[in-house]
């Protein structure tokens, strides 16, 4: 597709287990990005891959998140040991000039 | 910090009832402000880019401006199918990642 995919859609887990949400960019975007949304707040920045740069990692909320770029496409967000208060929407982004992000339709995470 | 901060939080308007939307924003050095679309349900979708302040972008019934320290996007003569929630943003000082504000959600009714 000429978009960004991101799978799953929807996803409900138990608290205490390990997520991970995939992300598929733009055919070749340099950038790529992870924001979380959650009800009534704005988007908070996660993390932001740019080629083979080292990532910058700032927006992680904790050690329970982390996330990888292969071969500088597809790019997983992993949550371990999720807790109720990681519940939101994840969305993935990628550009190829600043600020000109094109966001996929997000995964829906649900923690029990 | 580098902050956003969007007003008002909700906007109703009646078919053709022209009006705007504003964005606060703080920034050490501004490298741009952005706005976005987003409709329920899906990911935010890119609008307008302003780098220096008296710049303006026009889109349809959308007209984006910019001072020193806000931006205004004017909605005029907006149609139902302008209902959206418009977030505007400024690009970080590292440039690697986009601040966004919590959104103006509008709602045009016929």
């Amino acid at each position: 597709g000429a978009g960004v995919s991101q799978s799953p859609s929807n996803k409900v887990t138990e608290k205490g287990k390990d997520v991970e949400l995939r992300c598929d960019p733009i055919s070749g975007h340099t950038a790529l990005y992870w924001y979380r949304q959650s009800l009534g707040q704005g988007l908070e920045f996660l993390i932001y891959f740019q080629g083979n740069s080292a990532p910058d990692k700032s927006g992680l909320p904790s050690d329970r998140f982390s996330a990888e770029r292969t071969g500088g496409s597809v790019s997983t967000l992993t949550i371990q040991r999720t807790q109720q208060e990681d519940s939101a929407v994840y969305l993935c982004a990628s550009s190829l000039e600043v600020g000109e992000l094109f966001f996929g339709e997000g995964s829906r995470l649900t923690v029990l | 910090e580098d902050q956003v901060t969007q007003s008002p939080e909700a906007l109703r308007l009646q078919e053709g009832e022209s009006s705007s939307l504003n964005c606060s924003y703080t920034v050490s050095g501004l490298r741009g402000l952005f706005w976005y679309r987003q409709d329920p349900g899906k990911g935010p979708e890119f609008l307008f880019t302003l780098y220096s302040a008296g710049e303006e972008k026009e889109k349809e019934r959308l007209k984006a401006t910019l001072t020193k320290k806000e931006s205004f996007l004017h909605i005029t003569a907006p149609k139902p199918e302008d209902s959206a929630t418009y977030l505007c943003a400024v690009a970080n000082q590292a440039g690697t990642a986009l601040i966004f504000g919590k959104g103006t959600t509008l709602s045009v009714s016929s």
